[in-house]
């Protein structure tokens, strides 16, 4: 099984800011990686896939990068509504498995 | 649009059983890999099930082989996933959610029910 780690535990940011959020895999996942949002009492809400592709509607401060093992969520210029919980997800292989997650919370 | 709506959780004693339910509609569900994902709460996502989008294979979490079952009914566009010998750790919040890919077994998660409780308890 894949392990999935994100660091850091906990990001302390202010609106305007920029958030960089890291995910490594214990084995190379190629870019078959995707980020997910989810809020409190909300399901996950997809941003990215194949490690560096836009979901529909997500707006263009998000974007993400790497390939093989280390992956980055950055999301450029923070707005109220992006304070949340970020989970990576790796579907290279069986069974498809998750990072712990990321808070992004007001500092 | 693209809608998952899960049904059919609740409280269930140790050793229990329950069955899930999710119901599509905005796309073809014949056509797509479907998969079960659990949230604990408080904590992290953890992948259940999956099967395939004409229900030749189903492929299980270890921690629930053999107790669970996922099966489909494409002719009733829904999707199912039996729960046996529950145990108190699969308390969670369970997702239903879709393949990104056509007939394809490889792909991310790309849209997601808003999750169906169960609570394993005594």
């Amino acid at each position: 099984e894949i392990v999935m780690t994100q660091s850091p535990a906990t990001l302390s940011v202010s609106p305007g800011e920029r958030a960089t959020l890291s995910c490594r895999a214990s084995q190379s996942v190629s870019t078959n990686l995707a980020w997910f949002q989810q809020k409190p009492g909300q399901p996950p809400r997809l941003l990215v896939y194949a490690a560096s592709s836009r979901a529909t509607g997500v707006p263009a401060r998000f974007s993400g990068s790497g390939s093989g093992t280390e992956f980055t969520l950055t999301i450029n210029s923070l707005q109220s509504e992006d304070f949340a919980v970020y989970f990576c997800h790796q579907y290279n292989s069986w069974p498809f498995t998750f990072g712990p997650g990321s808070k992004v919370d007001f500092k | 649009q693209v809608q998952l709506v899960e049904s059919g959780g609740g409280v269930v004693q140790p050793g229990g059983s329950l069955r899930l339910s999710c119901a599509p509609s905005g796309f073809t569900f014949s056509n797509y890999d479907i998969h079960w994902v659990r949230q604990a709460p408080g904590k992290g996502l953890e992948w259940v099930a999956s099967i395939r989008f004409d229900g030749s294979n189903k492929y299980y979490a270890d921690s629930v082989e053999g107790r669970f079952t996922i099966s489909r009914d494409n002719s009733q566009n829904t999707l199912f996933l039996q729960m046996n010998s529950l145990r108190v750790d699969d308390t969670a919040l369970y997702y239903c959610a879709k393949l990104s890919v056509e007939r394809h077994i490889w792909g991310h998660l790309d849209s997601w029910g808003q999750g169906t409780l169960v609570t394993v308890s005594s």
